[in-house]
């Protein structure tokens, strides 16, 4: 079974500094993805970045960074140059299979402020 | 227009109403998936269809019925619903690649569901 874990329910960062939300994970599978999504309180799931485990680097997507340490089983998000319109909740996520069928399966969410 | 939408965005109903969720993608995806969004807990997976068959359903109450009657079009039909059952219900798609971890799920906007 997998097995995501998010221990910030909530964090607050000053506007143009950066952030990291931290993200564990848990699974016996050789192989498997990892992904960041951001919800506004519009309730859409928006993909922000993916992480494979056999990755040698880690991913990059604009001002989206993961932090990847396979060993240490965590896949830390980090955001540079935080924006009011970062304000969201950010749940990270791992892809696997269930039986025949390929999913996600969703930590329980960081809650980010964006301070001004 | 977005890639996955979902209707209504709202819904209120009472426990013997009996109603329907529609997820529509334009994406060209071939699995789809509903997940439950419950307040301070992670989203919970509750049915994958792969190929219009469904592949996954993760123990959930019957008063739950899937439909997908093509590989654009999801349904949740809901009868005899508990209060507890209030919760914003996602749609999502993706496009399965048999080894590949990398596929990320898109999301629509979800349905808000008050069950009174």
């Amino acid at each position: 079974a997998q097995k995501i874990t998010q221990t910030q329910p909530g964090m607050f960062v000053q506007e143009k500094e950066a952030v990291t939300l931290d993200c564990t994970y848990d699974t016996s599978d050789p192989s498997y993805g990892l992904f960041w999504y951001k919800q506004p309180s519009s309730g859409e799931m928006i993909f922000l970045i993916y992480q494979g485990s056999y990755d040698q680097q880690n991913a990059t997507e604009g001002r989206y960074s993961l932090n990847f340490q396979k060993a240490r089983k965590s896949a830390n998000l980090v955001i540079s140059a935080s924006q009011l319109g970062d304000s969201a909740m950010y749940f990270c996520a791992m892809s696997g299979y269930s039986g025949s069928a390929r999913q996600l399966t969703f930590g329980s969410g960081t809650q980010l402020t964006v301070l001004p | 227009e977005t890639g996955v939408t979902q209707t209504p965005r709202h819904l209120v109903m009472g426990m013997t109403n009996k109603k329907s969720l529609k997820c529509e993608q334009h994406l060209g995806h071939n699995a789809m998936y509903w997940y439950k969004q419950s307040a301070k807990k992670p989203l919970e997976l509750m049915f994958v269809y792969n190929f219009k068959e469904q592949t996954e359903n993760n123990s959930v109450p019957s008063r739950f019925s899937p439909e997908c009657p093509n590989s654009s079009h999801l349904f949740l039909h809901l009868h005899t619903l508990q209060p507890e059952d209030s919760a914003l219900y996602l749609c999502a798609s993706s496009q399965p690649r048999v080894g590949a971890m990398n596929t990320e799920a898109f999301f629509g906007q979800g349905t808000r569901l008050t069950v009174v």
